[in-house]
């Protein structure tokens, strides 16, 4: 298994771009969830999915579109790039509510 | 709204010694507690979970301890290792989100040779 793969791991922005993070996972998990982190404040939920078709916001969605084909798939998409999107991102999975994740290696995003 | 503290936010110990993290929350519903190391340049990963129907559980140096009436629990590891050293995160699940965790802000741990 190939666990939770994101791509790409590396990305810098121009204000105003557009762009999707990918995510994808092999576990057949049903909950899937993007995550942002920022120094000092932890990690902070943006969008999750409890299944294909199913997705929801978290505690800071702005900005930020996910939609949930497949059960393996899970892309962010940023609208219109901002400085404030800088950021790490990680998207995570997991089988279940009362679970642990599974997180990707993250995606380090610039915009300037 | 909910709310999950974690202190200290920094930690230095001499290998051997031990350490041990706290966090409280505030959702009296949580049932379900992880605990999560990250070195850097990589994502958090799973070390230890504890569920609200357990006070204790151990996995060999790492043990977490969970009070459900005070709304706290703890990561303790033993005998600690270079090797520890890394960003630690409890997280608890945030009310009305299908279970998503709400993460404390991390401990960084130092454990000196």
């Amino acid at each position: 298994n190939a666990g939770v793969t994101q791509t790409p791991k590396f990305q810098v922005l121009k204000t105003g771009q557009s762009m999707t993070l990918q995510c994808a996972q092999d576990m057949n998990h049903e909950y899937m969830s993007w995550y942002r982190q920022d120094p000092g404040m932890g990690l902070r939920l943006i969008h999750y999915s409890v299944g294909a078709g199913i997705t929801d916001q978290g505690e800071v969605p702005n900005g930020y579109n996910v939609s949930r084909s497949t059960t393996e798939d899970f892309p962010l998409r940023l609208l219109s790039a901002a400085p404030s999107q800088t950021s790490v991102y990680f998207c995570a999975s997991r089988p279940g509510r009362v679970y642990g994740y599974t997180f990707g290696s993250g995606t380090r995003l610039t915009v300037v | 709204g909910e709310n999950v503290e974690q202190h200290p936010s920094t930690l230095s110990v001499q290998e051997g010694d031990s350490a041990v993290i706290k966090c409280t929350y505030s959702d009296s519903a949580s049932n379900y507690f992880p605990w999560y190391k990250q070195e850097l340049g990589k994502g958090p990963q799973l070390i230890i979970d504890i569920r609200s129907n357990v006070g204790e559980k151990k996995d060999q140096r790492i043990a977490v301890t969970l009070n459900k009436t005070a709304k706290h629990f703890s990561l303790h590891i033993t005998e600690t290792q270079p090797e520890d050293s890394a960003v630690y995160f409890c997280a608890a699940p945030r009310g009305g989100s299908q279970g998503n965790l709400i993460f404390g802000k991390g401990t960084k741990l130092s454990v000196k040779p």
